[in-house]
């Protein structure tokens, strides 16, 4: 069945970066979109950016441009999120998220979630 | 960027009762809009596409409406596991956006 299993937690300091990784399984991981959501304690889902792990072409909300990069590496199914210069603001849960075709219509797969804190 | 309105911000209901849930947007979104469940402690799941496309395995219990700027959400019947925040999310414009959510809970 198809899984988005992703990365442990982190916790970084301020202006350090973070690396969270989100591996795909029971599908070809080059079919779909990886999009990156974001959502802080107690609060809304913020959409992040997304990556067609094919051609490697990604898409980054305005508030991210320079500081988030999304790459992946297609030999282990694998989509990486990075962001720099973090701070206390970017506590949150961060999530990789698909939208894949299912016999006649859709279904999304999300991962299970990364918490990075960012606490000095 | 489309900004994305739900109302109301909580819904109190009894199980086995109707729910119906809004979503407004900025600006017209034709019918790229989709809804998600979440839970505490979960991530999100998708429950309509394209405004009224059900996602593979949702119950058909949930329903989705509308088009251009005003959505709708219909739950028929509520069930317990029913009871979580909803919300929705164009991909009309980029960026993609998600409104604030509405959370249905017991009454």
């Amino acid at each position: 069945q198809v899984q988005l299993v992703q990365s442990g937690a982190e916790v970084k300091k301020p202006g350090a970066s973070v690396k969270v990784s989100c591996k795909a399984s029971g599908y070809t991981f080059t079919s779909y979109d990886i999009n990156w959501v974001r959502q802080a304690t107690g609060q809304g889902l913020e959409w992040m950016g997304w990556m067609n792990p094919n051609s490697g072409n990604t898409g980054y909300a305005q508030k991210f441009q320079g500081r988030v990069t999304m790459t992946r590496n297609t030999s282990i199914s694998t989509a990486y999120m990075e962001l720099s210069s973090l701070r206390s603001e970017d506590t949150a849960v961060y999530y990789c998220a698909t939208i894949a075709a299912a016999g006649t219509g859709l279904v999304g797969y999300w991962g299970q979630g990364t918490l990075v804190t960012v606490s000095s | 960027e489309i900004v994305l309105t739900q109302s109301p911000a909580t819904l109190s209901l009894s199980p086995g009762e109707r729910a119906t849930l809004s979503c407004r947007a900025s600006q017209s979104v034709s019918s790229y809009l989709a809804w998600y469940q979440q839970k505490p402690g979960q991530a999100p799941r998708l429950l309509i596409y394209d405004a009224s496309n059900r996602a593979t395995g949702i119950p058909a219990r949930f329903s989705g409406s509308g088009s251009g700027t005003d959505f709708t959400l219909t739950i028929s019947s509520l069930e317990p596991e029913d009871f979580a925040v909803y919300y929705c999310q164009q991909r009309s414009n980029w960026p993609p956006t998600f409104g604030p959510g509405t959370k249905v809970d017991i009454k």
